[in-house]
């Protein structure tokens, strides 16, 4: 069974940063694109960031770019995302989304349950 | 690139079918096969019910299918249950892996 366990959210001043963790298990990590995508308050989805398998190529999202990083350690299966310059927009559920491709994300067949990041003075 | 279309809400009584429409644009809905929908209970994760516009992942029920036409996917659920209630999301590949989500459907059951 894959699963997928988001950690690191918390309360952050604006101009500040985070480094979130998804721990997985139940599948090769190392062979499958995975993702972060954002969850405002009551709103909608918001894909941020994924990294692709093996190789590690990385994307963003136009209004992370330059102040998140997406990486991946497949010696420990864990995927991370740092967030720096943080902005109150950011705050939001940040889900860990495993997909069902290698190279990129086309669609997101398992979830974690979220860790909430809130950007706040 | 903007967020997909999708109507706030929709509804229906225990039975019936309700169809979810999602209009992106020819550069992704209308330019790939690869439309997703997702169904999130409040305070829990999303969940991919289907796929490749209407490929199901094991254990979904096949009350769920999908369609697409043109640059509009559509999400039908048959036979509504009580535990439909939630909110449905698409998502479409847009190249250069760039997925977009619409802004999601509140169905109810009445």
């Amino acid at each position: 069974e894959v699963q997928l366990l988001e950690s690191g959210g918390g309360l952050v001043q604006p101009g500040g940063s985070l480094r979130l963790s998804c721990a997985a298990s139940g599948f090769i990590f190392r062979e499958y694109a995975l993702s972060w995508v954002r969850q405002a308050p009551g709103t909608g989805l918001e894909w941020v960031s994924t990294i692709s398998g093996n190789f590690g190529s990385t994307y963003y999202a136009e209004s992370v770019k330059g102040r998140f990083t997406i990486s991946r350690d497949n010696s420990k299966d864990t995927m991370y995302l740092q967030m720096n310059s943080l902005r109150a927009g950011d705050t939001a559920i940040y889900y860990c989304a495993k997909s069902q491709q290698g190279i990129v994300a086309r669609d997101f067949d398992s979830w974690g349950r979220g860790t909430l990041v809130t950007v706040s003075s | 690139q903007s967020a997909l279309t999708q109507p706030p809400s929709a509804s229906g009584s225990p039975g019936q079918s309700v169809t979810i429409s999602c209009t992106g644009t020819s550069s992704d809905v209308g330019g790939y096969d690869y439309v997703s929908w997702y169904q999130q209970h409040p305070g829990k994760a999303p969940k991919l019910i289907l796929y490749e516009v209407s490929k199901r992942p094991s254990g979904v029920p096949d009350r769920f299918s999908g369609s697409k036409s043109d640059n509009t996917a559509s999400l039908t659920v048959s036979g509504l249950q009580a535990e439909d209630e939630a909110d449905y999301y698409c998502s479409s590949y847009a190249g250069t892996n760039n997925p977009l989500f619409g802004g999601g459907t509140k169905l109810t059951v009445l």
